[in-house]
């Protein structure tokens, strides 16, 4: 169980152009979900956090207008990379946890999205 | 505030030999404790967590850790290394709104 599945796994795109990436939880209701950012051979950085229903919380120094998350369901989360450039090329993992706001269940991370921006 | 510490960005053992990563937190409030491991172009696979019972835990794979909350450790061993067990390995630290504070990782070479 605590599968959680991301979408694309893969995309290259233009400079200026906008990027969703998808965030699923298959067999559980996620009602915290987390998206990171990777730089290669770096640790994964938190950039925001979202729950159910309500509006992200963003770490410091993550532009909320530039990465929009929505948080529709108790399944889904997405995350926007908008008007896209070559530096926002990076890995991006989403995690999600299930039980109450604020809870110590475990998070189960996607498998990743590679964004590459020309 | 949290923070994690891992030891060693790079260990490499002999397979069949021990593994051993080490992670130290830093953590106001009874901390969480977690391994994770990512293989190339992956996410993160939960190998096994600390929430306050036993103070040594049994993960997957062969692996275990061991809370010290006296040298504020929570090291992850391996008696004998595989060379499957090759990849990046993250020591993380949940924080007062249970997100994850993760260390710089350990990347974990296995010779032949």
């Amino acid at each position: 169980g605590a599968v959680v599945s991301q979408h694309p796994s893969r995309v290259i795109c233009k400079s200026g152009t906008s990027v969703k990436i998808e965030c699923r939880s298959l067999d559980f209701q996620a009602t915290t979900m987390f998206w990171y950012r990777q730089f290669p051979k770096k640790s994964l950085m938190l950039m925001a956090t979202s729950n159910e229903g309500s509006k992200a919380t963003y770490e410091q120094g993550v532009e909320k207008d530039k990465f929009l998350i929505n948080h529709a369901s108790l399944t889904l989360s997405t995350l926007t990379v908008t008007s896209a450039h070559p530096e926002d090329s990076s890995f991006y993992i989403c995690s999600a946890r299930g039980g109450l706001a604020g809870s110590t269940d475990t998070q189960y991370f996607g498998p990743g999205t590679r964004l590459t921006v020309l | 505030a949290q923070s994690v510490t891992q030891l060693g960005s790079h260990v490499s053992v002999s397979e069949g030999a021990l593994v051993l990563l080490r992670c130290n937190y830093s953590s106001s409030v009874p901390p969480y404790l977690f391994w994770y491991v990512q293989y190339p172009n992956q996410g993160l696979q939960l190998l096994l967590k600390y929430t306050s019972a036993a103070t040594l835990v049994k993960g997957i794979n062969g692996f275990e850790a061991e809370f010290k909350k006296s040298e504020t450790s929570f090291h992850l061993t391996k008696p004998s290394a595989h060379m499957s067990d090759a990849a990046e390995y993250f020591c993380a630290v949940g924080g007062s709104a249970r997100q994850l504070t993760f260390g710089s990782g350990t990347q974990l070479t296995v010779l032949p």
